[in-house]
């Protein structure tokens, strides 16, 4: 089916490490992935895409890995801050059953303790 | 940015409600998405120009959403149930950023 999922709840780490937040998914048709950040009372924000063509992509101390063979993406997050603390959701595209809008998972939080 | 409003809304159980998303001028499409506590946003509709692109995120015909003029979008939930409490969230790209989604802070209702 179409379902993007992910691992862990919650993630706490401290301020200054790498963070990673994993992410499954069970459509092999998805093409394009995101990961949004929410913070509470707003809505999702953008952070990284990836194409199904790349297995990484990386920006502003974030990076995206895409493993198509297990169906698993990942965010890795450098030099964690607090200002990083916030809800994480992946999302993908569901381009064979023509809908063109994402599909996201419940999102993982993401606690920094200083 | 996306903007929407009422921020929050509670309602009765049973009553109508109307929620409003002013997207991105320049932006053709957009989409309604409802987050519950502790999802991710569901997909419920989406708009390109004026026309619904794909409405088979509704749940049912309680829901309803237009966007008449290509700008402007209201969401409309008739005889409103308890299990329709959740955050509605509206979002909008542009015709060359299919899922470059800016979204809204979305409107929080609550049914009591």
């Amino acid at each position: 089916g179409e379902s993007v999922g992910l691992h862990l709840p919650t993630l706490s780490v401290q301020e200054g490490d790498n963070s990673i937040i994993n992410c499954a998914y069970s459509n092999s048709a998805s093409d394009y992935f995101i990961w949004y950040k929410q913070e509470s009372g707003k809505g999702p924000q953008f952070i990284i895409d990836i194409r199904s063509n790349m297995d990484k992509r990386q920006g502003q101390r974030v990076t995206v890995l895409l493993n198509k063979t297990v169906k698993h993406l990942s965010l890795q997050i450098a030099a964690t801050q607090p200002g990083d603390s916030a809800v994480y959701f992946c999302a993908g595209d569901s381009m064979d059953t023509g809908r063109r809008a994402l599909t996201f998972g419940s999102g993982t939080r993401l606690q920094v303790q200083p | 940015g996306v903007s929407q409003n009422p921020r929050h809304k509670i309602t009765k159980r049973g009553q109508n409600v109307t929620f409003r998303c002013d997207p991105i001028s320049e932006h053709n499409r957009l989409y309604w998405y409802r987050q519950t506590l502790g999802q991710g946003p569901e997909f419920l509709i989406y708009f390109q120009g004026t026309g619904a692109a794909d409405d088979s995120g509704l749940p049912n015909d309680r829901f309803f959403a237009v966007r008449p003029e290509g700008s402007v979008s209201t969401l409309k939930i008739q005889r409103t149930e308890r299990g329709d409490s959740a955050v509605y969230l509206c979002a909008s790209s542009s015709w060359d950023s299919l899922y470059g989604y800016t979204f809204g802070s979305g409107t929080r209702l609550t049914v009591v």
